[in-house]
């Protein structure tokens, strides 16, 4: 399957504790975005990666999470001392491109739930 | 100025018939509209996208009709199946190509 995979697919934490997701990119996508999608809302963006340098981060991401794509390849998104409001599908795409609007795909998710 | 509002909430439609989701924009800087498909427990999946030259585009049984001047796009499905069921997402981006998306229409189609 050469398409976008996160892994895990399913999270359940305790309030204050801490999470680690991992996202692997279409290869040779040299773009990476992280969204976040809570019940009966559209995706809402968090953060975006050309190559290994963030470029872009929303007011949405507070200083608990942190994203990292070291080498240019996979990105992981870590969120600290979860707090229930955290409870949501963590989105990841990738897209090819050097300009404006490259198509993006999107993984399968993985959905936190913090208890 | 960055939001997205996309109408109606849910749909229902007959089998045959056409769905008709409207969104609109605020942001001028906007200059790329795609509509995005998602299945309960999958992520979106591009279904269809226009660029602000154009006023309308075709794919199979899938339309986006765009006006400028109004700022609203619309998407519609031809010939609406069952399998079409699902929660269809308008999006919009400019400058940087984050995309700010709506907050979805459920569309619901009966045989």
């Amino acid at each position: 399957d050469t398409g976008v995979s996160q892994n895990p697919r399913h999270k359940i934490t305790k309030r204050g504790q801490n999470v680690t997701f991992r996202c692997d990119p279409i290869s040779e996508h040299n773009r990476l975005y992280w969204y976040r999608q809570t019940l009966g809302q559209g995706p809402e963006f968090l953060t975006y990666f050309q190559n290994e340098a963030q470029l872009e981060k929303s007011r949405l991401l507070s200083d608990r999470f942190s994203a990292e794509r070291p080498k240019g390849s996979f990105s992981t998104l870590e969120i600290q001392r979860t707090e229930q409001g955290d409870s949501a599908m963590y989105l990841c795409a990738s897209s090819f491109g050097t300009g404006n609007w490259g198509e993006q795909f999107f993984g399968p998710g993985t959905r936190l739930t913090v208890l | 100025q960055q939001q997205v509002k996309q109408s109606p909430q849910s749909l229902i439609v007959q089998k045959g018939g056409i769905s008709i989701i409207n969104c609109a924009y605020e942001n001028t800087a906007f200059d790329y509209f795609p509509w995005y498909q998602q299945f309960p427990g999958k992520g979106p999946a591009l279904l269809i996208a226009i660029r602000p030259d154009v006023s309308e585009k075709k794919e199979g049984r899938f339309t986006i009709s765009f006006n400028k001047s109004a700022k609203q796009f619309s998407l519609h499905i031809m010939d609406s199946q069952p399998g079409d069921s699902a929660t269809y997402f308008c999006a919009a981006s400019g400058g940087t190509d984050k995309l700010i998306f709506g907050t979805g229409t459920r569309l619901q189609v009966f045989p």
